[in-house]
């Protein structure tokens, strides 16, 4: 039982340039999370998806897309990367969007050049 | 505007200290506060407080919420340098399609031996 697992854990990219960053949990999920942290700043949501199928905007989703592939996979695509998405990305779960107790990967650390 | 404040921002202990950090919060249609620790990587659950004055406890840590004072306080006692982290707060409110859980920025704790 992984609980919530990202790929990949370290990414350096060029300003334009496109990436995929995946997320899996095998908790039997139904809400998952995309959120990114920065110095001084917590962490901040950048799009969820209550359930397969459905995804909503954060607080702080432009520059971003994602994709519920299925229950156990949610991926967070950056199409263009700024220096300004610098950033670690964590991927959480959590059993409903009822249920605010997340679970979150190890993160994925994203430095844009 | 929803916000959640934590302070301090940044603590220095010795071992065998005892710590208060504190988080104070402004949420719409406030649901729970959770209390994160993280350490290396990824955030990890520590409490979920609902009710005013119920003190709930995990070994040396233990929390309580006032939900009139809007704010919460975390103790550890007889700190480790394992407890060596960065405790987050959130606090999650009830919204219209999303039940949003705001995170603050963190406190950052370190014990010296």
């Amino acid at each position: 039982n992984a609980g919530v697992t990202q790929t990949p854990k370290f990414q350096v990219l060029k300003t334009g340039q496109s990436m995929t960053l995946q997320c899996a949990q095998d908790m039997n999920h139904n809400s998952m999370y995309w959120y990114r942290q920065d110095p001084g700043m917590g962490l901040r949501l950048i799009y969820y998806s209550a359930s397969e199928g459905t995804t909503d905007k954060g607080e702080v989703p432009n520059g971003y897309n994602v994709s519920r592939l299925n229950k156990r996979e949610f991926s967070l695509r950056l199409e263009s990367a700024a220096p300004s998405q610098t950033s670690v990305y964590f991927c959480a779960s959590s059993v409903g969007l009822s249920r605010q107790t997340q679970y979150f990967g190890p993160g994925t650390r994203l430095l844009v050049l | 505007e929803d916000k959640v404040v934590q302070s301090p921002l940044s603590l220095v202990v010795h071992e065998g200290d005892t710590v208060t950090l504190n988080c104070s919060y402004e949420v719409t249609n406030f649901r729970s506060l959770l209390w994160y620790k993280q350490e290396k990587k990824a955030p990890t659950f520590l409490f979920m407080l609902t009710s005013s004055g119920i003190e709930k406890k995990s070994g040396r840590l233990s929390s309580i919420l006032d939900k009139k004072e809007l704010f919460s306080i975390l103790n550890i006692t007889a700190t480790q340098t394992g407890d060596s982290a960065v405790y987050l707060c959130a606090v999650g409110g009830m919204g219209t399609s999303y039940d949003k859980v705001i995170f603050g920025p963190g406190t950052s704790l370190s014990v010296i031996p």
